[in-house]
């Protein structure tokens, strides 16, 4: 198994534009999530999943969007990037509805100019 | 005040020290107790998980949760450099619906030197 995988590692984006972090995992997990870890500020949930088609917001969502149309993907979408969206994104999944053991991706490293 | 409250070092010791890391909480409503190692540059993973107060043992690790006094701890036994990381402590409720947001501390980050 693969895990779960997000892809690019790095990138850096000019202030306005948009851009989608792709995130998948291979494990079956109906649970999925996005976080960024800023310094100072630690691990901020943005938007989570517990299945196909259903979503909700975290504790920052604004400024991103999210879907689910399978169970393997959960791509995260920066509709007008803006320099506060610098910050380290990890996505993560869990089996268990109660989401307590998670299982993260290697991080995607965003740069807004 | 944050919910969940952790020290974030840095914290350097010895090889072969005994280390002790900790969390407090102030919510009474929190059931399961999380440590999760973070490498550098490297994503979270999870390394211990308890359930309400107690001791659990994994190895060099153990994880003690008080819950009368709000406080949970992590500690290594034998250290290696190998243990060098952040160490971030999560917690959630029990019953539905908010199970599935965890609150996080802000991590410690421990060296390890040999």
């Amino acid at each position: 198994n693969a895990g779960v995988t997000q892809t690019p590692k790095f990138q850096v984006l000019k202030t306005g534009q948009s851009m989608t972090l792709q995130c998948a995992q291979d494990m079956n997990h109906e649970y999925m999530s996005w976080y960024r870890q800023d310094p100072g500020m630690g691990l901020r949930l943005i938007h989570y999943s517990v299945g196909a088609g259903i979503t909700d917001q975290g504790e920052v969502p604004n400024g991103y969007n999210v879907s689910r149309s399978t169970t393997e993907d959960f791509p995260l979408r920066l509709l007008s990037a803006a320099p506060s969206q610098t910050s380290v994104y990890f996505c993560a999944s869990s089996y268990s509805s109660l989401a307590n053991e998670q299982f993260f991706g290697p991080g995607t490293r965003l740069t807004v100019l | 005040q944050k919910e969940v409250e952790q020290d974030p070092g840095p914290l350097s010791v010895p090889e072969g020290a005994i280390v002790s890391l900790n969390c407090t909480y102030s919510n009474s409503a929190f059931q399961y107790f999380m440590w999760y190692r973070q490498y550098s540059r490297k994503g979270p993973e999870l390394l211990m998980y308890t359930y309400s107060s107690g001791n659990k043992e994994d190895g060099r690790f153990t994880a003690q949760v008080d819950k009368s006094s709000k406080y949970i701890s992590l500690f290594i036994r034998d250290s290696q450099p190998s243990d060098s990381a952040t160490y971030l402590c999560a917690m959630s409720r029990a019953g539905a619906g908010n199970n599935r947001k965890l609150i996080w501390g802000l991590g410690t980050s421990l060296a390890v030197n040999p």
